[in-house]
């Protein structure tokens, strides 16, 4: 079992809808939960930071961390089509490696 | 630019031949981290270096996966005698600080095709 599931989807939404997308772990020494969004053949791009538990608010992504069910999920309101992408969450327990889930792929239709 | 950059963009090798892919961090970034992305797979860890020190190669998949960082700014990933198995995207992140969790910030990776 990996240390952090992530549903892969595909994951396919009208433009305008809300967005959820979540990830699990099993590690409790996770204190460090990040979100990155990837584009086809780019690197992953850092969409949001947070540290324990929570919610982060940046624009119309909503980063919420559940360190008790030990889950995590990120929020995209008013979606566009540029949303579309591969969604990733990634943590650390404060060491500095990243442990990645599997990715999400998303896709917004116009 | 202000980026993370990777070189080559793309690698394309035969079976046992050896490969080294370059990255230039963020100027001032002092740590340096490499990961390995296979194809519908999220990233995973190999290595990380603090300035010229590599502090942490529990990730790397065999004797065959070689890192350096000699004056603490680019870096180079060398894998001898390459197999098939290596065919995946290499990613290179670097961060600010030493001390503590900073954010990293990635590169857009060499993607490497071993025939």
């Amino acid at each position: 079992q990996k240390e952090v599931e992530q549903d892969p989807g595909p994951l396919s939404v009208p433009e305008g809808a809300i967005v959820s997308l979540n990830c699990t772990y099993s590690n409790s020494a996770f204190q460090y939960f990040m979100w990155y969004r990837q584009y086809s053949r780019k690197g992953p791009e850092l969409l949001m930071y947070t540290y324990s538990s929570g919610n982060k608010e940046d624009g119309r992504f909503t980063a919420q961390v559940d360190k008790s069910s030990k889950y995590i999920s990120l929020f995209i309101r008013d979606s566009q089509p540029s949303d579309s992408a591969t969604y990733l969450c990634a943590m650390s327990p404060g060491a500095q490696k990243l442990v990645f889930g599997q990715g999400t792929r998303l896709t917004i239709n116009p | 630019g202000a980026g993370v950059s990777q070189s080559p963009r793309y690698k394309v090798a035969k079976r046992g031949q050896d490969v080294a892919l370059r990255c230039d961090p963020i100027s001032g970034h002092v740590s340096l981290f490499w990961y390995q992305q296979a194809l519908g797979q999220g990233p995973e860890f190999l290595t990380y270096f603090q300035n010229e020190a590599q502090l942490d190669k529990s990730g790397l998949p065999s004797d065959r996966f070689f890192a350096e960082r000699p004056e603490g700014s680019v870096s180079t990933l060398k894998i001898q005698r390459t197999q098939q198995e290596d065919s995946a995207v290499y990613l290179c992140a670097s961060s600010l600080g030493a001390g503590g969790h900073q954010p990293q910030h990635f590169g857009d990776g060499t993607r490497l095709s071993i025939l």
